[in-house]
């Protein structure tokens, strides 16, 4: 099994407030994604990443960036939080196998912002 | 417009039954179809998943069955546990994965 690190768990903050959530993974894996999902919905892709260097927008039009440096590390940043990025944050890397892709979540993050 | 449809938000069964998750989709390039469990507070956990060009797939108690013509794609799983309790989703990939709503699961002793 990927290990794959989130923090915060929870974040709670103020509107305005520029925020950076993290992610890290220990498997060496290249592709890296974020989603976003609120209860009761499906998951919306905001961003993905091929490696280093490579950042992709999702399908989910998004006020935050991504940055990936080091292949373990893919921080998404909300430079100025609003109440409508109260969610929860999923990461997640992937693994090409047998089955076809593979993906690996962390534990997410709950966003909220007051 | 929504290209994964689950459209049973909830499913009640009894300890030891089966459970039977659906799940539609639009487009006819998806290639692999995926279920993931996802418990409160917790990010989706990989169960199972199927080849376009296959029909069936079995791991242990879980298995997924695809009727292209339909497109429409089911997991089964039995005997059900209580510990099956979560909500499933039901995922679909052109080069990146599309997910559905999600149907709550619940198995009562």
């Amino acid at each position: 099994e990927a290990d794959i690190y989130q923090t915060p768990r929870y974040l709670v903050i103020g509107t305005g407030k520029k925020i950076t959530l993290e992610c890290s993974q220990t498997m060496g894996h290249d592709k890296m994604y974020w989603y976003q999902q609120d209860p009761g919905m499906e998951l919306h892709l905001i961003h993905y990443s091929y490696g280093v260097n490579s950042t992709e927008k999702g399908d989910l039009s998004s006020e935050s960036t991504v940055s990936r440096i080091r292949t373990e590390h893919f921080p998404l940043t909300l430079e100025s939080a609003r109440p409508s990025h109260t969610s929860q944050y999923l990461c997640a890397s992937s693994e090409m196998g047998t089955a076809g892709e593979k993906l690996f979540f962390g534990s997410g993050t709950q966003l909220s912002v007051l | 417009d929504q290209q994964v449809k689950q459209n049973s938000p909830s499913l009640s069964v009894q300890e030891g039954r089966i459970s039977i998750l659906n799940c539609d989709y639009t487009n006819s390039m998806f290639d692999y179809f995926l279920w993931y469990k996802k418990y409160p507070a917790e990010g989706p956990t990989f169960l199972i998943s199927i080849s376009s060009i296959k029909d069936k797939n079995e791991d242990g108690r879980f298995t997924v069955f695809l009727n292209k013509s339909a497109k429409h794609l089911s997991l089964h799983i039995v005997p059900s546990q209580p510990g099956d309790s979560a909500v499933y989703f039901c995922a679909a990939r052109t080069g990146t994965l599309t997910f559905g709503k999600g149907t709550m699961l619940l198995v009562s002793p």
